[in-house]
């Protein structure tokens, strides 16, 4: 079954950007109608849909967030990854990736499985 | 700011019935969006309860159920279990089909 696991550091500095990349194993990324996205969490609050990717590429980002954000796939390696940049302390987070299961319509969509998340955390 | 709101927390004795109520708008679940909710255990990633607004993956327990009328969706937890204490959210779209989840509810097992 898939599963997928973040990774990157674990610390960014205010201003930087945050760069983490989640591995796909037991199946390829482009397989299926599938699109890959990143949620974080800050602690002991609720859940931040960051924006997702069809492996063609195409890409989808929260608006709030949209300014700062780059996803990006590599179908050779079977990841993809998420550029916020210009980090502040606001951006300290647990961060998830999570495959998301198109059954009719994005509008139907759900995250299913979820790696077991990165806490990055921006300080100086 | 969520805008899919749903009750801090919810709390009953096992074996009791408890709900999770998650109000959007005609914006978001009253457009016609499916509501998924997910379940996550202290210290772990969210996993995938119940999709498509009524329908349980493979493996997730017959006590949990799902519904949406509306504007407004429901988790309904049957016959609670001391291992159902937990953090629950639902999750829907907006209609620029931005993923939306909901404020998240503690159900604590009393």
């Amino acid at each position: 079954q898939v599963q997928l696991q973040e990774s990157g550091p674990g610390l960014v500095k205010p201003s930087q950007t945050l760069s983490l990349t989640c591995t796909v194993s037991g199946g390829s990324i482009s397989s299926g109608s599938y699109y890959w996205s990143w949620i974080r969490q800050p602690a002991g609050k609720g859940l931040e849909w960051i924006g997702r990717i069809y492996t063609s590429g195409s890409t989808n980002y929260n608006p709030s967030l949209k300014s700062r954000v780059t996803i990006s796939v590599d179908t050779s390696k079977n990841q993809f990854s998420l550029k916020l940049s210009s980090v502040t302390a606001a951006d300290t987070a647990v961060y998830y990736c999570a495959r998301v299961v198109v059954a009719a319509t994005l509008g139907t969509a759900w995250f299913d499985p979820w790696g077991q998340g990165t806490l990055v955390t921006v300080s100086s | 700011q969520s805008v899919l709101t749903q009750p801090p927390s919810v709390s009953g004795a096992p074996g009791q019935r408890v709900t999770i109520s998650c109000t959007g708008s005609s914006s978001n679940i009253g457009a016609g969006y499916d509501v998924h909710w997910y379940q996550q255990l202290p210290g772990t990633a969210p996993k995938l309860l119940i999709y498509g607004n009524s329908n349980r993956p493979s493996g997730v327990p017959d006590r949990f159920s799902g519904s949406k009328s509306g504007t407004s969706a429901s988790l309904a937890i049957t016959g609670l279990q001391a291992e159902d204490e937990a953090d629950y959210y639902c999750q829907s779209y907006d209609s620029s089909l931005s993923a939306l989840f909901g404020t998240g509810t503690k159900v604590t097992v009393l």
